[in-house]
């Protein structure tokens, strides 16, 4: 059974730095490109940063880029996203979610349970 | 960036219902489209991908339909565990965007 875990949310002020964790088991983690969505309380879904099973390329959303970044051990089948900067605008629920590709098409088959950051002092 | 507009914002249905909800494009992306549903406190799960192929496990009174910019997902019989927020993502470019969502209610 595929499973993703996040971890690392809290309260930070404003300015400043958290790092989520997912550590996903029950799949050949080295083998799925993998992404982060957010979710602002009583809001829609919107995704932030994607990173490829081999760690090229990267992308990310315009409102992270430069502050947020991305990476991926796959030793320890594990995914992260380093948060710097911090502002209230980026209070949510921060999930990851796996990529599947069939063909040319390609969706997010599988979410964690998100964590939830808190920007405020 | 390719931007999603989900009509409407909500809607009250009663269960046995059918319900239909659209979700426009600002350019063409072809079939990439996919649909997920949030049921209250839950995780988004995927419905549909490729405008139209249902996920495995989702049950078949869900159907899409669409291409080019305009989209469909409908309900063919409303069940109550079907009252729940939808999205539609564009899986085309990237940011790979969402719809604003739909919220399905209890009429």
């Amino acid at each position: 059974e595929v499973q993703l875990v996040e971890s690392g949310g809290g309260l930070v002020q404003p300015g400043g730095s958290l790092r989520l964790s997912c550590a996903a088991s029950g799949f050949t983690f080295s083998s799925y490109s993998m992404n982060w969505v957010r979710q602002a309380p009583g809001k829609g879904l919107e995704w932030i940063s994607y990173i490829s099973s081999s760690n090229s390329p990267i992308y990310y959303a315009d409102s992270v880029k430069g502050r947020f970044t991305i990476s991926r051990d796959n030793a320890k089948n594990s995914l992260y996203l380093q948060m710097n900067s911090l502002r209230a605008e980026d209070t949510a629920v921060y999930y990851c979610a796996r990529r599947l590709a069939v063909a040319a098409y390609h969706y997010f088959d599988s979410w964690g349970q998100g964590t939830l950051v808190t920007v405020s002092s | 960036d390719i931007q999603m507009t989900q009509s409407p914002s909500s809607l009250s249905a009663s269960v046995g219902d059918r319900v239909t909800i659209t979700c426009r494009t600002s350019q063409s992306i072809s079939n990439y489209l996919n649909w997920y549903q949030q049921r209250p406190g839950k995780v988004p799960s995927l419905l549909i991908y490729a405008a139209s192929s249902l996920q495995s496990g989702v049950p078949s009174r869900f159907s899409g339909s669409g291409s080019g910019t305009d989209f469909t997902l409908t309900i063919s019989s409303l069940q109550p565990e079907d009252f729940a927020t939808y999205y539609c993502q564009q899986s085309y470019s990237t940011p790979q965007t969402f719809g604003q969502g739909t919220k399905v209610e209890i009429k």
